[in-house]
């Protein structure tokens, strides 16, 4: 089964207002990412928050970490058209080393001009 | 020119057949992935590479096999493809002590008939 697991599967919104996506995960992680794909296209790597970090920033988005719950959010504020992507939590496993990264099924963001 | 490139970008093949997607690299890294994604499945990891002759199964490495023939190519074959083989595969790679983020390639679709 996958490790991570997003919520909502999908988003729909209009320009201008906030994205929320989450991410929750299963086992101890080293770290967790979030990855961005355009239809078709390659993932392409947004933010990585560490295990021993609760928050970080990255121009439009906020990622927030709670090891307890094992879970994940990604803020995208005042969304854009060129938004619309699918997003992805990714985290690297300890008992590989955290060598292997392992992604959730994505949700897919819908903006609206 | 792009980091990661992956051939052919598209390929249509019959069932049975032998199939070998490559990826090269120009980034320097030790760790190379090979990744496929499916609708609703997000993406799942095949194999992967810490230098040339360490090669690592994922989660899904049946009917799959893969050759490192520098630190730069890593190619992932299908030796009798099969229609539930048909999927977008992903090349990605990873530097440093290989807790960082992952780079992608631009993907490889592939259809089984």
């Amino acid at each position: 089964s996958q490790q991570g697991e997003e919520d909502p599967q999908a988003l729909s919104i209009q320009e201008g207002e906030n994205a929320t996506m989450n991410c929750s995960y299963k086992t101890s992680i080293n770290n967790l990412q979030w990855y961005r794909q355009n239809s078709g296209r390659g993932l392409v790597h947004l933010i990585l928050i560490r295990s021993n970090e609760r928050e970080k920033h990255s121009g439009r988005l906020r990622v927030t970490l709670d090891t307890s719950k094992k879970s994940s959010s990604l803020l995208i504020t005042a969304s854009r058209a060129a938004d619309t992507a699918s997003y992805f939590c990714a985290t690297a496993l300890m008992n590989t080393g955290f060598q292997k990264l392992v992604f959730g099924t994505g949700t897919r963001l819908l903006v609206s001009p | 020119d792009a980091d990661v490139t992956q051939t052919p970008r598209n390929r249509i093949t019959k069932t049975g057949k032998r199939i070998m997607l490559e990826c090269s690299q120009t980034k320097g890294h030790d760790r190379m992935y090979w990744y496929r994604q499916d609708p609703g499945l997000g993406l799942r990891l095949i194999y992967y590479s810490f230098d040339v002759k360490d090669i690592n199964k994922g989660e899904i490495s049946d009917g799959y096999s893969v050759s490192r023939q520098a630190q730069a190519k890593f190619s992932l074959s299908l030796e009798s493809a099969i229609p539930n083989q048909t999927a977008l595969y992903f090349c990605a790679t990873r530097g440093g002590r290989g807790t960082g983020e992952l780079f992608f390639g631009e993907g490889s679709r592939l259809t089984v008939l």
